[in-house]
């Protein structure tokens, strides 16, 4: 089955800086990499995804980079603000084949904003 | 706007009870899935469904069972609760395959 390695587990940055999570999957037949933010307390939501069809997808202060030859896959945060503090998950999907795919996720990184 | 709601937030069982955990998405999703967060562990995938009376199974299928008699409904079911079974739930929809999946709030199960 898939394998998904997240790191760092713990990443502190100063306000404004840029912080970069990265993540690696064993499964060439996964194609939908999608990155979701947990707040304390709260449920996951997706904040970027990217398909296996193109390398680079951006949204304002987000960005992810996919390299399927390597097998990995990128989060980057530009001008990072308190609001941005929370544990983020990569995840890869399962190519199962069937009529859906599970995901499999990473162990998560909680992302710290130092004022 | 997608709604996923689940039965109970927080659920305290004793071992061995039988336990259901419901969840209902109101958004006529094909696809619904079951979860458990451990902390430093993440999510894993314990079972999903692509349509109704489907299933499959996920990483960690052992000691659970699921059912989708109706579209909008994904029940989760622990036959024979036991302690390493305390965890947080977290169920999941999506419109197809591949497309971003929308959480429930979780239930917190604690089993004593």
């Amino acid at each position: 089955g898939e394998n998904v390695e997240q790191h760092p587990s713990t990443l502190s940055v100063q306000e404004g800086d840029s912080a970069v999570i990265k993540c690696t999957y064993s499964d060439s037949a996964s194609n939908y990499f999608p990155w979701y933010k947990q707040e304390l307390g709260k449920r996951p939501q997706l904040i970027i995804d990217i398909r296996s069809n193109v390398g680079e997808k951006k949204d304002q202060r987000i960005a992810v980079t996919l390299n399927k030859t390597a097998k990995h896959f990128s989060l980057h945060i530009t001008e990072t603000q308190p609001e941005d503090s929370a544990v983020y998950f990569c995840a890869a999907s399962q190519g199962s084949g069937g009529g859906a795919d599970g995901l499999t996720f990473g162990k998560g990184t909680h992302l710290i904003i130092q004022p | 706007d997608v709604k996923v709601t689940q039965s109970s937030r927080y659920l305290v069982k004793r071992t061995g009870e039988k336990v259901f955990l419901e969840c209902v998405q109101d958004m006529d999703h094909e696809n619904m899935f079951w979860y458990r967060q451990d902390p430093g562990l993440g999510l894993r995938l314990i079972y999903f469904s692509y349509d109704v009376k489907m299933k499959e199974k996920g990483d960690i299928p052992e000691g659970y069972s699921v059912s989708r008699e109706k579209k909008e409904r994904f029940s989760l079911i622990l036959e024979s609760a036991s302690t390493n079974q305390t965890s947080m739930y977290l169920c999941a929809s999506s419109f197809n395959r591949n497309y971003e999946q929308y959480f429930g709030p979780g239930t917190r199960l604690t089993v004593t």
